[in-house]
């Protein structure tokens, strides 16, 4: 069983197109994030919810939008798609927002932007 | 607040030992160690916890210096398993990582 599911793998579209990414966790975790990993395998913190309430709001541009309808899922949807979108888009989850839980990652959505 | 890893790069050969260090310029809550294999998602190995509680299960070891805000991971007696790149995940008490730049490892027979 996955413990945290991301769909689709691959995500391949155009500028200006508007899409959506999916997150599924079955670990029982309250907290589910965001990240974006470049080119150069940066990898940087988007948004976080912890039972489906926002706590992490990263500067990110408000053509990207997260919902969590349950603790269990978190989805982003980005509108109006940049080059600069391009990346690969990671999920995960923890048990909490406490220091010391590990954050177990999704296998990632490759975005490419034609 | 993005933390420093170095180097950012290692080669080393099977059985050969190697020492990544994380240094952070803020006060550090826990330190978190992550894998990640290329095409992968990035894999927890450990964490390391202000008052020198750790946490992990992979036959990895890491330091946790509270004062000087900065952790090793040491990699002991290489194994082609051990290849990829390591990020080293910084915890300052605001619900997030932020995370370095991570550390390629190849490890050749």
């Amino acid at each position: 069983d996955t413990a945290v599911s991301q769909t689709p793998k691959y995500l391949v579209t155009q500028m200006g197109n508007d899409k959506s990414i999916k997150c599924e966790q079955n670990l029982g975790h309250d907290t589910m994030y965001w990240y974006k990993q470049d080119s150069k395998k940066f990898l940087k913190i988007m948004f976080s919810y912890n039972n489906k309430e926002l706590i992490i709001n990263e500067t990110v541009p408000n053509r990207f939008s997260p919902k969590s309808p349950d603790k269990a899922h978190l989805n982003l949807h980005i509108n109006s798609l940049e080059l600069g979108d391009s990346a690969v888009y990671f999920c995960a989850s923890s048990q909490g927002l406490e220091t010391g839980q590990p954050q177990h990652f999704g296998d990632g959505t490759r975005l490419s932007i034609l | 607040q993005q933390p420093v890893q170095s180097p950012q790069a290692v080669i080393l050969r099977e059985g050969e030992d190697a020492v990544i260090n994380c240094s952070s310029s803020k006060a550090l809550y826990s330190v978190h160690w992550y894998r990640q294999k290329h095409g992968e998602a990035p894999v927890f190995l450990m964490i390391l916890l202000k008052g020198g509680e750790q946490k992990g299960h992979e036959k990895i070891s890491a330091s946790f210096n509270e004062k000087k805000q900065q952790s090793s991971l040491y990699l002991t007696a290489s194994q082609l398993s051990y290849s990829g790149t390591y990020f080293c995940g910084t915890d300052i008490g605001d619900y997030k990582l932020s995370f370095g730049a991570g550390t390629t490892v190849t490890v050749r027979a």
